[in-house]
């Protein structure tokens, strides 16, 4: 099975911070990684698809690049809404795998 | 516009079996290219990949958790289900369904019902 690991585990930032989270494989993904965003009482939502494409919808501030084992997902600008927690997922094989999560907090 | 509910009881008895069943409404079940997905998380915590199923094609399930789970499809009714046998408290958690859907060589969940909070207790 393929092993997520986010990091940090949480974060503090305000409105209009740059904001990286990093996501780390146990085995190459060749981009095959996804990630998402919750609400507390809410079901995740996709942000980003294949390592950097964004989802239909999803404000341009979001953006995702890596290769091999190694992923970040940036906000370029923290606004109000943004403050979630984020999942990063394989996509390379079954079963599918999560990372822990990172969760943005307001400063 | 399609949209997945959960449904269920929200208390199952130790040892006994979770049965949940989600609901596609506003599409076809049947529409191909996508995996039909069960996933789950215990408040507070992240989420962990139960299994999928593949309509008239197969499944794949957790290997940490297959010996106690069946994915099955009703396509006449739209549906697909859950059973996970021989719960314990461990098992107490907010269950997903969500549509996995591929868009060139990956595949990605891009719907989700709101999930479904089931807790295991005598």
């Amino acid at each position: 099975d393929i092993q997520m690991a986010q990091s940090p585990s949480s974060l503090s930032a305000s409105v209009g911070d740059r904001v990286t989270i990093t996501c780390r494989a146990s085995q190459n993904l060749a981009n095959y990684l996804n990630w998402y965003q919750q609400k507390p009482g809410n079901a995740p939502k996709l942000l980003i698809f294949a390592a950097s494409s964004l989802q239909s919808g999803v404000p341009s501030r979001f953006s995702g690049s890596g290769s091999g084992t190694d992923y970040t997902l940036t906000i370029s600008s923290l606004q109000p809404e943004d403050f979630a927690t984020y999942y990063c997922q394989q996509a390379y094989n079954t079963p599918r795998s999560f990372g822990q999560g990172t969760k943005v907090e307001i400063k | 516009q399609v949209q997945l509910q959960e449904s269920g009881p929200g208390l199952v008895k130790p040892s006994q079996t979770l049965s949940l069943t989600c609901t596609v409404s506003g599409g076809s079940i049947n529409s191909g290219s996508h995996y039909w997905t069960w996933i789950r998380q215990p408040a507070g915590e992240g989420l962990e990949w139960i299994g999928r199923i593949y309509i008239r094609g197969g499944t794949n399930y957790n290997p940490s958790l297959k010996s106690r789970i069946t994915i099955s499809e009703d396509t006449s009714k739209n549906q697909f289900s859950l059973n996970l046998s021989s719960v314990s408290a461990a098992d107490t958690a907010v269950y997903y369904c969500a549509r996995e859907t591929i868009s060139g060589s990956i595949w990605y969940f891009d719907l989700w019902g709101r999930g479904t909070l089931v807790t295991v207790s005598s």
